[in-house]
């Protein structure tokens, strides 16, 4: 069946630091790839995307690029700020009208 | 306007009672879900209904009854609630199943 594996946290950085949060796949045929963030107190909101291999999602200074051949869409931002502090989810969906298949979560704290 | 809301937003209560968890999307979308997050920020699928009609409902006890009154809305009726149910409860929707959620704040279940 489809799963995701993402990196366990928690992940503590300080600000301006470069950010990485592995997260790999497994699933049939040619899944869509997400990324969502949960704020504390809040509930989950989509940060990016990416729907067929190759492709780079972008937002609010994130990127994730979908490697096939890795089978992996690892969340990258160059300088992380205290704001970023939340949960990051991946997630995949195999477009087969099956609800969305998430990973663990990882948790970040940013620190000043 | 929220595209999605639920309420209540905290809900204490005793071991043994009955509680219900209200949902609804004012996005027009046809896919409603039910998801429990656990105190590490595991987030597991509950149900999934499409127009109404129940199209996922994973191994979840049966004191667990969602309802769709119609399209726009998603209930979660919790019978004689136990310890273990204490959890952040989050609905969503999406157009399609496998489309991009959105999410509600969460409301946050203790069982004393």
């Amino acid at each position: 069946g489809n799963s995701v594996t993402q990196m366990e946290g928690p992940v503590t950085l300080s600000e301006e630091a470069f950010l990485t949060i592995n997260c790999t796949y497994t699933a049939t045929g040619y899944p869509s790839l997400f990324w969502y963030v949960q704020y504390p107190g809040e509930g989950l909101q989509l940060l990016l995307k990416a729907t067929k291999a190759d492709d780079k999602g972008s937002n609010k200074g994130f990127e994730a690029t979908y490697r096939k051949e890795t089978t992996s869409f690892h969340l990258e931002k160059g300088s992380v700020q205290v704001s970023d502090s939340a949960v990051y989810f991946c997630a995949l969906s195999d477009q087969r009208n099956t609800p969305l298949v998430f990973g663990k979560g990882t948790r970040l704290s940013v620190i000043a | 306007d929220t595209a999605v809301s639920q309420t209540p937003k905290y809900l204490v209560t005793q071991m043994g009672n009955d509680k219900s968890i209200k949902c609804e999307q004012n996005l027009g979308h046809d896919t409603m879900y039910w998801y429990k997050q656990d105190s590490k920020k595991f987030l597991k699928i509950m149900f999934s209904y499409n127009n109404k009609e129940l199209i996922i409902n994973e191994t979840v006890p049966n004191r667990f009854s969602p309802k769709s009154p119609d399209k726009a809305h998603l209930n979660l009726h919790i019978n004689s609630l136990e310890l273990g149910d204490s959890a952040v409860y989050f609905c969503a929707s999406s157009r399609d199943p496998g489309e991009k959620l959105f999410f509600g704040s969460g409301t946050q279940l203790s069982v004393l």
